[in-house]
């Protein structure tokens, strides 16, 4: 059975601060899928990454870094000099081959950005 | 432009009163599935459906029913709403079931059983 584990539900910061989103996650698969979404206060979700398994190597994206280490099983997610239109939701998700496209979401992490 | 399209955005109903959210997609995906969305458990799965014809249960499928009679559209159906069925719904499809591409996902249906 896969499981995505996001421990903390909220998190607020002031603008400019960085900010990391921790996410664990449980699978028995060898090959498997992370990915980030963003929901902001309007409802949609957005695609934020896609990581397969065998692809350890850390992303920056813009402000965007994401931190993959299977070692210790977590996807984590931060946010440098965030900005207000940072504030969202943010969810991991697992899919893992077993389960086909199957995505196990974890139960999110609201981040506010105070101006 | 490429996208997943739910209707309606927001439902207000009675307990009993069966009710639709339509889904359609233009991207040509094979796969589609249905998530609600619940304060503190993220995103869970109801129902999917690898093509046209083929559905099957994701981890929350009871009071719901789906059908998949064209590739593009994947209804919905609450036969008898019940206020625990309160909650937000998305749609999402996927270039094909077999691995994992990800999701494009719809605007979402805000739904309230009372």
């Amino acid at each position: 059975a896969q499981k995505v584990t996001q421990a903390q539900t909220e998190i607020s910061v002031v603008e400019k601060e960085d900010v990391t989103l921790d996410c664990v996650y449980e699978t028995r698969d060898t090959t498997y899928y992370l990915f980030w979404y963003k929901q902001p206060p309007s409802g949609e979700l957005v695609f934020l990454i896609r990581r397969n398994s065998f692809d350890e190597q850390n992303e920056i994206s813009g402000r965007y870094s994401w931190n993959f280490q299977k070692s210790t099983s977590s996807f984590n997610f931060t946010i440098t000099a965030s900005q207000v239109v940072d504030s969202a939701v943010y969810f991991c998700a697992l899919s893992g081959e077993a389960a086909g496209n199957k995505l196990t979401f974890g139960g999110g992490t609201r981040v506010l950005v105070k101006p | 432009e490429a996208q997943v399209t739910q209707n309606p955005r927001y439902l207000i109903t009675v307990t009993g009163k069966k009710l639709t959210v339509t889904c359609s997609q233009n991207m040509n995906h094979e796969y589609m599935s249905w998530y609600r969305q619940d304060p503190g458990l993220g995103l869970r799965q109801i129902y999917y459906s690898m093509n046209v014809e083929v559905t099957d249960k994701g981890d929350v499928p009871e009071g719901y029913k789906v059908s998949r009679k064209e590739k593009r559209n994947f209804p919905l159906i609450l036969e008898s709403p019940s206020p625990n069925q309160t909650s937000l719904y998305f749609c999402a499809s996927s270039l094909s079931g077999e691995t994992s591409y990800g999701y494009t996902f719809g605007s979402g249906t805000r739904l309230t059983v009372v």
